[in-house]
């Protein structure tokens, strides 16, 4: 089946640490989105990509890194520059440039211990 | 003005009731809109799109008014299980300041026994 993908679910950092949480979709899509979201908050846009090998900032993007190297994967990498890390973290893909509903993985929860 | 704008809520209804969540969006680029619903601690899932036409789905109702930049989603017979944070979902046709999908904060329901 395809789907969108993330790992792991669960994920506890050190401070000071860099952590990547991963995304890997199989549905070809050619958008994919990093979203933060605390609790009792909306989601905050953190990078997206519409094409391989090309991010952009969205709101909330100091302290985090994304690469595009496949179409299917988009990983985030959370930096010791990231002063308040613990947050729930979702990752997002559409099918095109636009027009479509998108597609969420299942979210990955980070915590500073 | 924000891009998406929600009701604020929360909205704490008893079962039965009928509740009605406003939205409204600022950019006339904006090509496709969607309801989404998401549980507590979960992923947004899609609930339903959004067309000029209005759409129905058992007891959701969704409508759009282009003129007005404006969605609405109707739910009748409100049960508990609908319970849940909504929120509105706009998709442009090109890509924004936010890549192509612009995201409301959300309205939580409450629906009491």
């Amino acid at each position: 089946d395809g789907g969108i993908t993330q790992s792991p679910k669960y994920l506890f950092r050190k401070e000071g640490q860099n952590v990547t949480l991963s995304c890997e979709q199989n549905l070809n899509h050619d958008a994919m989105y990093w979203y933060r979201q605390d609790p009792g908050q909306g989601l905050r846009l953190i990078y997206y990509s519409q094409i391989v090998n090309d991010f952009q900032k969205g709101d909330i993007a100091e302290g985090y890194s994304v690469s595009r190297e496949k179409k299917e994967s988009f990983p985030l990498t959370v930096t010791s520059a990231q002063k308040n890390p613990t947050a729930f973290y979702l990752c997002a893909s559409i099918p095109q440039r636009g027009g479509t509903e998108a597609f969420f993985g299942q979210g990955t929860r980070l915590t500073v211990v | 003005r924000k891009e998406v704008e929600q009701d604020p809520g929360p909205f704490n209804v008893p079962e039965g009731a009928t509740v009605a969540f406003n939205c409204t969006y600022s950019n006339s680029a904006s090509q496709s809109f969607f309801w989404y619903r998401q549980d507590c601690r979960k992923e947004p899932k899609l609930l339903m799109s959004v067309y000029s036409s209005g759409n129905e789905d058992g007891r959701f109702t969704a409508q759009l008014n282009r003129a007005s930049q404006y969605i609405s989603l109707l739910i009748r017979d409100s049960k508990l299980s609908d319970s849940a944070t909504y929120l509105c979902v706009v998709s442009l046709n090109y890509g924004g300041s936010q890549g192509n999908l612009i995201f409301g904060k959300g309205t939580k329901l409450s629906v009491k026994p």
